[in-house]
């Protein structure tokens, strides 16, 4: 079954200091993936998709992800870390036959001061 | 401000009881999506609607049905109501075209907290 994993429940990174949320994909013919993010009592919110092309994708927010075939991967990523970025991140891919999304569980990121 | 509303915010029942969770997407959007994250199951899809049509169905139980109108909003209604239907349930609207190729975000809204007792 095509599926995305978050292998990791929570990421703990000090404010400032670079992070990165993982997430694996399994799925058939190209991958459609998506990073959103939930805010405490908020719905999710659209961060960045990789559809196909550059390897490097920009997002909202200063994130951006990292595709890379070879691992099925496209982990976000971030620079420097703000303690406003503590939240519950998820990757979904696209089914491209009914455009629905599938998520990961989810991966909490604690930034502390 | 994703644009999507969803009322209401909270809705607390009691097991055996219906329940209708109405959802107003983006404006332009023709594709509804309904959702539902519990701990237990993580965020799962249920249903897709578009132009008023059914498009694509997922883990929804016979118990849940949903529609579209056409104003574009749309309703998912819960019965025969269950301790285990405890969850929160989002509504998300794209503007993609309703076919395989379309690779729009789909934007979400706040959700709906249902609370069975």
């Amino acid at each position: 079954a095509q599926s995305v994993a978050q292998p990791e429940d929570q990421v703990n990174v000090a404010e400032g200091n670079p992070l990165t949320v993982k997430c694996t994909y399994s799925v058939s013919g190209n991958p459609y993936l998506f990073w959103y993010v939930q805010y405490p009592n908020r719905g999710l919110q659209f961060l960045l998709k990789y559809i196909t092309g550059d390897n490097l994708v920009k997002g909202s927010y200063g994130f951006e992800a990292e595709f890379n075939k070879s691992q099925t991967s496209l982990h976000l990523k971030k620079p420097s870390a703000l303690v406003s970025d503590s939240a519950l991140y998820f990757c979904a891919f696209l089914h491209n036959a009914g455009n629905m999304l599938t998520f990961g569980g989810g991966t909490r990121l604690m930034v502390k001061p | 401000d994703s644009g999507v509303t969803q009322t209401p915010k909270h809705l607390i029942t009691a097991t055996g009881q219906r329940v209708t969770l109405r959802c107003s997407p983006r404006s332009g959007d023709l594709s509804v999506y309904w959702y539902q994250q519990s701990l237990d199951q993580g965020l799962q899809f249920l249903i897709q609607y578009y132009n008023g049509e059914e498009r694509a169905k997922g883990n929804i139980l016979e118990r849940f049905s949903a529609q579209q109108f056409p104003d574009l909003h749309s309703e998912l209604n819960l019965s025969s109501l269950e301790l285990g239907d405890s969850a929160l349930y989002f509504c998300a609207s794209s503007a993609n075209t309703g076919t395989s190729g379309s690779y729009n975000e789909q934007f979400f809204g706040p959700g709906t907290r249902l609370t069975v007792l």
